[in-house]
């Protein structure tokens, strides 16, 4: 098993609409949470840190679910610039090491 | 500011030639890391280092990759000798705690 899973996708929607990417990740003492963001043929940036009680960050959501060991990410009302790959990312604590998802990747269209 | 510096951004090689990547990481950062992309397996990791020291090198793939990292403003990944399997996007990360500042990545290809 992977130590973070997510589905691939692609998820293609229109403009405006609202999607919702799931992530779950296998080691229970995993301390930190975070969303990368990854457009194409570029490197993977920090899109937001997910904290134990949710987190908003203009139309992006996270949250945690610690006891299911699952994460997920809400965009509302998508743009075109919001196309990309979002990896899930975990830190599995006591190390400065990161562990990153296959990537859910999001085509917006007109 | 200056983001984490890697060279060079393509290289093509041939099969059994060295090839060497460089990253300059953000003045600062002490904590620095190695990955592998590829379509089929992800982002890897390979190799990270604290306070220049390699602190987990389990991800690297097999003797023919090693990586250094003489002072805090320098690391380098080489790979010898080199194989077509080994053809990736190579991104260089750095860190002063937990988000990872990545740089622009090199794509190694290897005919």
């Amino acid at each position: 098993r992977k130590e973070v899973e997510q589905d691939p996708g692609p998820f293609n929607v229109p403009e405006g609409a609202t999607v919702a990417f799931n992530c779950t990740y296998s080691n229970s003492a995993s301390q930190s949470f975070f969303w990368y963001r990854q457009d194409c043929r570029k490197e993977p940036k920090l899109l937001m840190s997910v904290y134990s009680s949710g987190n908003e960050d203009g139309r992006f959501t996270a949250q945690l679910n610690r006891a299911s060991q699952y994460i997920s990410l809400l965009i509302r009302d998508s743009k075109l610039s919001d196309s990309a790959t979002y990896l899930c990312v975990v830190n599995p604590g006591n190390t400065g090491k990161l562990i990153f998802g296959q990537g859910t990747t999001l085509q917006v269209k007109p | 500011d200056a983001g984490v510096i890697q060279s060079p951004r393509h290289e093509v090689t041939e099969m059994g030639q060295e090839v060497t990547l460089r990253c300059k990481p953000i003045s600062g950062h002490n904590s620095l890391f190695w990955y592998r992309q590829t379509m089929m397996r992800g982002l890897e990791l390979l190799i990270y280092f604290n306070n220049n020291v390699p602190i987990d090198d389990s991800g690297m793939p097999e003797d023919r990759f090693s990586a250094k990292m003489p002072n805090a403003s320098f690391s380098t990944l080489k790979i010898q000798p080199s194989e077509p399997r080994d053809s990736a996007v190579y991104f260089c990360a750095s860190s002063p705690s937990l988000t990872q500042y990545f740089g622009p990545g090199t794509r190694l290809t290897v005919l």
